[in-house]
C-alpha cells in the first residue's frame, strides 16, 4: 500500500493566480496521477506522471495551464495557473501501488 | 473503449440490511475491477479488486464484489449495512492494455438509515 500527502487540503484563490499542489507518496512508486472531481461526481484523469519524463496529458488538458512536475519517484506537483472560477474544484493526486491506485485527501479549491 | 457503468445514483438500505451497489464494465480483452469509497471531504479508499481467480473477491469493512463475467457485472456487497457505509462508491477499471489508465464510473451515494 501507499500513504498519500497532499496538501493544500483547501484554498481560496484570486483569479489569474497560480496555485501548486504537492504530493508526497510514503515509499517509491513509478506512475502518479493527477485527476479533477467536482464535489460528489466522478474522476477526471488530468495527466501520468512518471519520474524523469514528461508528463502525458489527457485530451482537453494541456501543460501551460496544467504544468507538473515530477522530480523523483515520491514526489509531484500539480499547479493550476492563471486560474478562473471554472477551476474550481477537488484536485486528486494518486499513485499506482502494487497494482491498485492509492489516493491522497484532495485539495480543493475555491476560485473567486 | 474501456468503461464502467453504474447506473443507480444513490442506493437507500435501512442498517442492518444487506446492501448491493451495482456495476457494469466493457472491456476488451481480461478486466482489472475495483472498489473505491469516498467518505465526504475525503479521497478515495481502494475497497478490493479482481484479477483473476475467485468470483468472489473479499475486501475492506466487510465488502464483497462478485465478478460476473456472462454478465460483465461486478457488484458489490455487504450482508448487513452499517450508518457508517453511507459514502460515494466508485467502481473502476483498469485497462489491461494501457496500465495508465483507470476508467472510473459515475458513482453511487449509499445512504443507510438507521
Amino acid at each position: 500500500s501507499a500513504v498519500i500527502s497532499q496538501k493544500p487540503s483547501r484554498d481560496i484563490c484570486q483569479r489569474g493566480t497560480s496555485l501548486t499542489i504537492q504530493c508526497q507518496v510514503d515509499s517509491q512508486v513509478t506512475m502518479m496521477f493527477w485527476y479533477r472531481q467536482q464535489p460528489g461526481q466522478s474522476l477526471t484523469l488530468i495527466a501520468t506522471a512518471n519520474q524523469g519524463s514528461e508528463a502525458t496529458y489527457e485530451s482537453g488538458f494541456v501543460i501551460d495551464k496544467f504544468p507538473i512536475s515530477r522530480p523523483n519517484l515520491t514526489f509531484s506537483t500539480l499547479t493550476v495557473s492563471n486560474m478562473s472560477p471554472e477551476d474550481s474544484s477537488i484536485y486528486l493526486c494518486s499513485a499506482d501501488s502494487g497494482g491498485e491506485l492509492f489516493f491522497g485527501e484532495g485539495s480543493r479549491l475555491t476560485v473567486l | 473503449a474501456q468503461s464502467v457503468a453504474q447506473p443507480e445514483d444513490q442506493v437507500n438500505v435501512a442498517e442492518g440490511n444487506p446492501l448491493t451497489v451495482k456495476c457494469t464494465y466493457s472491456v476488451s480483452g481480461n478486466p482489472y475491477l475495483f472498489w473505491y469509497v469516498q467518505y465526504p471531504n475525503r479521497g478515495l479508499q481502494f475497497l478490493l479488486k479482481y484479477i483473476t481467480g475467485d468470483n468472489l473477491v473479499k475486501g475492506s469493512y466487510g465488502f464483497e464484489a462478485e465478478f460476473n463475467k456472462s454478465q460483465t457485472s461486478f457488484h458489490l456487497k455487504k450482508p448487513s449495512a452499517l450508518v457508517s457505509d453511507s459514502a460515494l462508491y466508485f467502481c473502476a477499471v483498469r485497462d489491461p492494455y494501457n496500465f495508465n489508465k483507470f476508467y472510473f464510473g459515475s458513482g453511487t451515494k449509499l445512504n443507510v438509515k438507521p
